[in-house]
């Protein structure tokens, strides 16, 4: 099946710092989503982008498809932004009906 | 107006009971998803299901089984539980034609 990998597997900031995530994956995909969960647990869309780039207030994200990448870029961080952040895809070759995630980047945002 | 909502939020049980997690969404969605997240924060994906019928079960024992009466729920039962069975259980729907997937809120379970 499609490996994803996530990089870094931590990261630690200070406020209003900027931040890149990478995800890598090993297949085409259909679709690609990042994700947030907040310490609280719940898991919220940040990003659906299988392909070009997108911005949603201080968060972008870019995928490159053909070069099998993402990136997701923070800026000017909060502390609020301290989670996990998962990339997310559904490879178009095999079931469309999964998504397999990557192990995450643990972010931490100190004041 | 929650989107993808799973009860209960939390649930602690002895080994060997059976469980049930009820999730609906309504988004009008046709595809719903049952996701493991272990210890380690790990999401895998056990169960899909697309327009009631079953589509993925990604090797999971057949203790655990779910049923989705209608296309806005996916119920996941649990028998003779385990104290590997202790996760986080998430909930997820999609749609065939836009596949961008939308998670509940997810059910601690802890098996003691």
């Amino acid at each position: 099946g499609i490996q994803v990998e996530q990089s870094p597997p931590d990261l630690i900031l200070q406020e209003g710092a900027n931040s890149t995530l990478r995800c890598n994956f090993s297949d085409s995909v259909n679709n690609l989503q990042w994700f947030h969960q907040n310490p609280w647990g719940q898991l919220i869309n940040l990003f659906y982008i299988p392909s070009g780039t997108k911005q949603n207030g201080r968060l972008s994200a870019t995928t490159v498809a053909t070069e099998r990448y993402s990136l997701l870029y923070i800026s000017s961080s909060q502390t609020t932004d301290s989670g996990v952040y998962f990339c997310a895809v559904e490879d178009r070759g095999g079931s469309n009906y999964k998504l397999t995630f990557g192990k995450g980047t643990l972010l931490t945002v100190n004041p | 107006d929650t989107a993808v909502s799973q009860t209960p939020k939390y649930l602690v049980t002895q080994m060997g009971n059976d469980k049930s997690i009820k999730c609906e969404q309504n988004l009008g969605h046709d595809t719903m998803y049952w996701y493991k997240q272990d210890s380690k924060k790990f999401l895998k994906i056990m169960f899909s299901y697309n327009n009631k019928e079953l589509i993925i079960n990604e090797t999971v024992p057949n203790r655990f089984s779910p049923k989705s009466p209608d296309k806005a729920h996916l119920n996941l039962h649990i028998n003779s539980l385990e104290l590997g069975d202790s996760a986080v259980y998430f909930c997820a729907s999609s749609s065939t034609r836009n596949t961008e997937a939308f998670f509940g809120q997810g059910t601690r379970l802890t098996v003691v």
